[in-house]
């Protein structure tokens, strides 16, 4: 069935250094991607979305490109911050209604 | 403030004895959704509401009822819990942009 998939469970990265998480979706037909981060004991929060007519978006500190060929998206967080530790979850709606998660990449930031 | 609640935080029942999570949204979002979070499985998607009285099942529906009788209100019914429905549960409220509010989870215990 279809799935969204990330490459690590965690990463680990220093303090001030770029941090890039991967994601892969399988269903081509997706048409709407976000990043959401979930910080311990609390709810996902966005923080990011690209619809799929984009390869590239940019936010504050955070960049998601898409690559439909390989169906494959990233988050790039610029200059990581301890408040930056937390799960992140990359997700793809199809139609707009039915949305599909991948398993999260825990982001450690070493001071 | 614009928000999602869910009641009630914590839960501890006992199998076959239904119970009822609420969610609320005070933004007037159409589309209103319930998740169930697991270790190392993300969020998968329980059912889904596109607007009042219509309601979808998502990824893992079994075992799970809802009702969307009013615009802000999207109840999660577990008839008769069992323990592999012991989990922590998310309800989320997104408008025309797809981008999802969570609320703050419902951690269930089934013994």
């Amino acid at each position: 069935g279809e799935s969204v998939g990330l490459h690590l469970p965690t990463l680990s990265v220093q303090e001030g250094d770029n941090s890039i998480i991967n994601c892969a979706y399988s269903n081509s037909a997706s048409d709407y991607f976000i990043w959401y981060k979930q910080e311990s004991g609390k709810g996902p929060q966005f923080i990011i979305d690209i619809r799929s007519n984009m390869d590239k978006r940019q936010g504050q500190r955070v960049t998601v490109l898409l690559n439909k060929t390989v169906k494959h998206l990233s988050l790039q967080i610029a200059a990581t911050q301890p408040g930056d530790s937390a799960v992140y979850f990359c997700a793809s709606n199809t139609g707009g209604f039915k949305t599909i998660f991948g398993a999260g990449t825990r982001l450690f930031v070493k001071a | 403030e614009a928000q999602v609640t869910q009641n009630p935080r914590y839960l501890i029942t006992v199998t076959g004895k239904k119970l009822t999570v609420t969610c609320s949204q005070n933004m007037n979002h159409e589309y209103m959704s319930w998740y169930r979070q697991d270790p190392g499985l993300g969020l998968r998607q329980i059912y889904y509401s596109m607007n009042v009285e219509v309601t979808d099942k998502g990824d893992v529906p079994e075992g799970y009822k809802v009702s969307r009788k009013e615009k802000r209100n999207f109840p999660l019914i577990l008839e008769s819990p069992s323990p592999n429905q012991t989990s922590l549960y998310f309800c989320a409220s997104s408008g025309q942009g797809n981008e999802q509010f969570f609320g703050p989870g419902t951690r269930l215990t089934v013994l």
